[in-house]
């Protein structure tokens, strides 16, 4: 079955470490986002890469790095420099079309929990 | 900047119905619906495009103004399953009224359903 994955479900760090989210994707799709999601405050879009090798930030960048070396991968690493990296992560792909008249729907993976302590 | 979701939080006994609203200080090109069980990846409803293309479930319907920049999702019946957080993604026009469509989704705080026996 073709779906997202993402690895751990839970995590924890000690603060000042660097760490790395893990996003798997066998969809075929282009495009792969990464979301950070905390309670009341919705899903806050914290980089989007549409092609491999190429990514923009979203909203929230600072204190977070990604890569796309690989269509099927994008892993998001969270810096010392977040002030606040304890949330709920969520990575996201969608087919890609540019400035095409469809649309079409992100699929989400199963999400890890970062807990910072 | 964040569309505004009301309400908040809706209680609805099985069977009642429900509309819950998504409202943009800026054009829209698109607005996604999305639910989210506690804990889990959020599942998508619905896609409604300017120019009134739809494209989703079954039994949800939604409308999209364009002018007044809201789209509002209507549950009607309502079964134990519909609890969840339903959110809503605004996508923008690129460079104002241009056809194109800006890449990024821009979701909602979300709106928390409740369905009792």
């Amino acid at each position: 079955d073709g779906g997202i994955t993402q690895s751990p479900k839970y995590l924890f760090r000690k603060e000042g470490q660097n760490v790395t989210l893990s996003c798997e994707q066998n969809l075929n799709h282009d495009a792969m986002y990464w979301y950070r999601q905390d309670p009341g405050q919705g899903l806050r879009l914290i980089y989007y890469s549409q092609i491999v090798n190429d990514f923009q930030k979203g909203d929230i960048a600072e204190g977070y790095s990604v890569s796309r070396e690989k269509k099927e991968s994008f892993p998001l690493t969270v810096t010392s420099a977040q002030k606040n990296p304890t949330a709920f992560y969520l990575c996201a792909s969608s087919i890609y079309r540019d400035a095409g008249p469809t649309e079409n729907e992100q699929f989400f993976g199963p999400g890890t929990r970062l807990t910072v302590l | 900047q964040q569309p505004v979701q009301s309400p908040q939080a809706v209680i609805l006994r099985e069977g009642e119905d429900a509309v819950i609203n998504c409202s943009s200080s800026k054009a829209l090109y698109s607005v996604h619906w999305y639910r989210q069980k506690h804990g889990e990846a959020p599942v998508f409803l619905m896609i409604l495009l300017k120019g009134g293309e739809q494209k989703g479930h079954e039994k949800i319907s939604a409308s999209f103004n364009e002018k007044k920049q809201q789209s509002s999702l209507y549950l009607t019946a309502s079964q134990l399953s519909y609890s969840g957080t339903y959110f809503c993604g605004a996508r923008g026009l690129q460079g104002g009224n241009s056809g194109g469509s800006n890449y990024k989704l821009t979701f909602g705080k979300g709106t928390l359903l409740t369905v009792n026996p």
